[in-house]
């Protein structure tokens, strides 16, 4: 079980896009549409942004998009604002109530 | 509003068990539509699924952690635990725990986490 790859880093400026992948395998995002997509600040506990790969929990902008293909997970963060700077992490369903998150990635705001 | 809040000794000894306790508020652990789980982040570096815990007890756990975690249920349904076993200076971290949504799978809710440092 493997950690899923993600860019270290990314960035943009205020009202740009920006978007992270999420690479993994068939045995998790290939295999399953159980992607979710977490926001960190620092200091503070992930926040959950996006699931099943493209869903958005009550109170998330609709700034934040989330697609997949193949074994590949993106999220988009479109109109970036200053608040959106923070870590960023995916985690996938692997199989038999099992679970892996991302590698991580900075997102910075020009 | 549900919370979920971590508690336990931010300081272990080499080869000796951490033990936290979550603390849930705002819903039961009895509930059948999520899992309870522990969640840990070392300083500066990615998130690591340790485990899962199920209102009958059923565990599932990461298999990285050979066998050393081990997640229960208080009598209470009200608070669950980790037990990690044999702790090295790698498993220095924040300890966070989150309530998981099954056949969504993810993650919901979280604690605010707690650092547990592996020290002698």
């Amino acid at each position: 079980q493997s950690a899923l790859t993600q860019p270290p880093s990314a960035s943009g400026s205020p009202g740009q896009s920006v978007t992270i992948s999420c690479t993994g395998t068939s045995s998790d995002v290939g295999g399953y549409d159980y992607v979710s997509w977490y926001q960190q600040h620092p200091g503070k506990a992930p926040k959950l942004m996006i699931y099943e790969v493209s869903k958005r929990p009550s109170g998330v902008p609709d700034r934040f998009s989330g697609s997949k293909s193949g074994s590949t997970a993106s999220l988009t963060v479109s109109g970036l604002q200053a608040e959106d700077e923070a870590d960023y992490y995916c985690s996938s369903y692997a199989g038999s109530n099992s679970y892996v998150f991302g590698t991580g990635t900075k997102v910075t705001v020009l | 509003q549900l919370q979920l809040q971590e508690s336990g000794p931010g300081l272990v000894k080499p080869s000796e068990t951490l033990s936290l306790t979550c603390s849930v508020s705002g819903d039961s652990i009895s509930s059948r539509t999520y899992f309870w789980g522990w969640v840990r982040q070392p300083p500066g570096k990615g998130l690591e699924w340790i485990g899962n815990i199920f209102y009958d007890g059923s565990t599932y756990y990461n298999p990285s952690l050979r066998g050393r975690a081990t997640i229960s249920v208080g009598t209470s349904k009200k608070q669950f635990s980790l037990r990690l076993s044999s702790m090295t200076a790698a498993d220095t971290a924040v300890y966070y725990c989150a309530r998981v949504r099954r056949f969504s799978d993810y993650f919901d809710y979280w604690g605010q986490g707690t650092l547990a440092t592996v020290s002698s």
